[in-house]
């Protein structure tokens, strides 16, 4: 049983757009983590987000926490080709386990 | 290089065999997790350990899969008697005991059952 539901699955856009993914879980979470996995690597840690409505930015990516901890979005400005990838989010209960999510593929288009 | 590292990073095994993949984690991590991903997939958890002591191991996990953390250091995952759903890729992550979890992956062992 997946509690994290991430949307799109699939995403492909131009060069240059903006573009939003979202992940979603009926459960709350202690901590969410975002992961963006190349073909054949293990998943590379973006960020981790504790506080229910926290943002966080990194460079052209913009994470925000839901005010309830249950749910989170990853939004990408301004999408360049080196931003294609498999985008995980992993939620944990406390310091236990990640569970992760079902996935973005994201493909921009030069 | 202080991230986590798998070996080996391929594996092509016959049906029946048994395999073992090592992982050594970020040297003061105390905390070592195995997940198992399939294609398209997220990444599924296996069990993890916290020094040498297993905390928690998956109920899909079968008998054939046994991990082990001798030293609280690095981990091994073996197989036995590989069946061709075994195929994926094997990926370990370490963290440190916080009041969240953050963990960070190595490349992965990608096992290929024929």
């Amino acid at each position: 049983t997946q509690l994290l539901e991430q949307s799109p699955q699939f995403l492909s856009i131009q060069e240059g757009e903006n573009l939003t993914v979202y992940c979603n879980s009926s459960s709350v979470f202690s901590s969410l983590q975002w992961y963006r996995q190349e073909p054949g690597e293990g998943p590379v840690l973006l960020v981790t987000v504790v506080t229910g409505g926290e943002v966080k930015k990194l460079k052209r990516l913009t994470f925000q926490f839901g005010d309830a901890r249950k749910d989170s979005s990853l939004h990408i400005t301004a999408a360049q080709p080196g931003d294609t990838g498999l985008y995980l989010c992993a939620g944990s209960f406390g310091n236990e386990k990640l569970t992760f999510g079902t996935g973005t593929r994201l493909t921009i288009i030069p | 290089d202080t991230g986590v590292s798998q070996d080996p990073r391929h594996k092509i095994t016959k049906r029946g065999q048994n395999v073992t993949f090592r992982c050594d984690p970020i040297s003061e991590h105390n905390r070592l997790y195995w997940y198992r991903q399939t294609l398209g997939q997220g990444p599924e958890f296996l069990t993890y350990f916290q020094n040498e002591a297993q905390l928690e191991k998956s109920r899909l996990l079968s008998d054939r899969f046994s991990a082990e953390r001798p030293k609280g250091s690095f981990s091994t995952l073996e197989i036995q008697r590989t069946e061709q759903g075994d195929s994926a890729m094997y990926l370990c992550a370490s963290s440190l005991v916080t009041g969240w979890t953050e963990a960070f992956f190595g490349q992965g062992t990608r096992l290929t059952v024929v």
